[in-house]
C-alpha cells in the first residue's frame, strides 16, 4: 500500500462543476502540497498545507491531520482546469507524492 | 513563469553515458530540490540542498550526485545511465527548508538509447 493514497485516478467533468479529488496518507507529516501539472509537463504548487484550509480564488484545499486526509476542491470548473492534480506529503525531510488525479473538463 | 530555470530542456544519450543537469533557483531562494518523474514511478524526491549543503536524501541512486555551488545554482549528476533512467527530472526552490512552498523549473527531458 502506497503512503500516500489519490482519489478518485480519473476524473471527467462538465464545465461549472464542482470538483473534489482526495488524498490519504498513512505516515505522519509537518506539510502536504498539492501540486498542477499541466498537459506539457510543467508544475506549480497551488497549496502547502499544515492544518485547516486554504483558498485561492476557484480552488480550496482542506486537511485533516488526524484523519490524515486532505481534498482538493474546484468550484466552478473550466477546461483550462485540465490537468494532473497531485498531493505531496512532506516528513522528516522525505517528500512522498501520490499517483495524482487526472482531471478533464469538458466545455 | 517560476523563476526557475532549467537546462537542457531535453537531451538525449546513450546508456553508459553521464550526464549534467542544471538548475538556477529563484532570486532569494536557498534551497533546491531535485525530482525524478518517470512513467512507472511517478514523482520522486531525490534530494535537496540548502545554501550548499545536502539538506535530505530521498531516493537517489548511488550513480546520481548532485552539488549546489556558492551562487545557489544546482547541478545533478547521471552517470551509467540505462535506460530506467529516461525521465523527466525537475529542480524546485525554496526559501529555507522545508516545508516551505516549493517553484518548480520546466523539467529537463532526459532520453537514454
Amino acid at each position: 500500500k502506497n503512503e500516500v493514497e489519490q482519489s478518485p485516478q480519473n476524473l471527467t467533468a462538465q464545465e461549472g462543476e464542482f470538483i473534489t479529488i482526495n488524498c490519504s496518507y498513512s505516515v505522519g507529516i509537518s506539510a502536504l502540497h498539492w501540486l498542477q501539472q499541466h498537459p506539457g509537463g510543467g508544475i506549480v504548487s497551488l497549496f502547502m498545507l499544515s492544518s485547516g484550509k486554504k483558498k485561492h480564488g476557484r480552488l480550496i484545499a482542506t486537511i485533516n491531520i488526524q484523519e490524515k486526509h486532505s481534498s482538493l476542491h474546484i468550484t466552478a470548473s473550466h477546461p483550462r482546469d485540465s490537468a494532473v492534480y497531485i498531493c505531496a506529503v512532506y516528513n522528516n525531510n522525505d517528500m512522498r507524492f501520490g499517483a495524482g488525479t487526472r482531471l478533464t473538463v469538458k466545455p | 513563469d517560476s523563476g526557475v530555470t532549467q537546462t537542457p530542456k531535453h537531451l538525449i544519450t546513450a546508456t553508459g553515458q553521464r550526464v549534467t543537469l542544471r538548475c538556477s533557483p529563484r532570486s532569494g531562494d536557498l534551497s533546491v530540490y531535485w525530482y525524478q518523474q518517470s512513467l512507472d514511478q511517478g514523482l520522486q524526491f531525490l534530494i535537496q540542498y540548502y545554501n550548499g549543503e545536502e539538506r535530505a536524501k530521498g531516493n537517489i541512486l548511488e550513480r546520481f550526485s548532485a552539488q549546489q555551488f556558492p551562487d545557489l545554482h544546482s547541478e545533478l549528476n547521471l552517470s551509467s545511465l540505462e535506460l530506467g533512467d529516461s525521465a523527466l527530472y525537475f529542480c524546485a526552490s525554496s526559501l529555507g527548508t522545508a516545508p516551505y512552498e516549493q517553484y518548480f523549473g520546466p523539467g529537463t527531458r532526459l532520453t537514454v538509447t
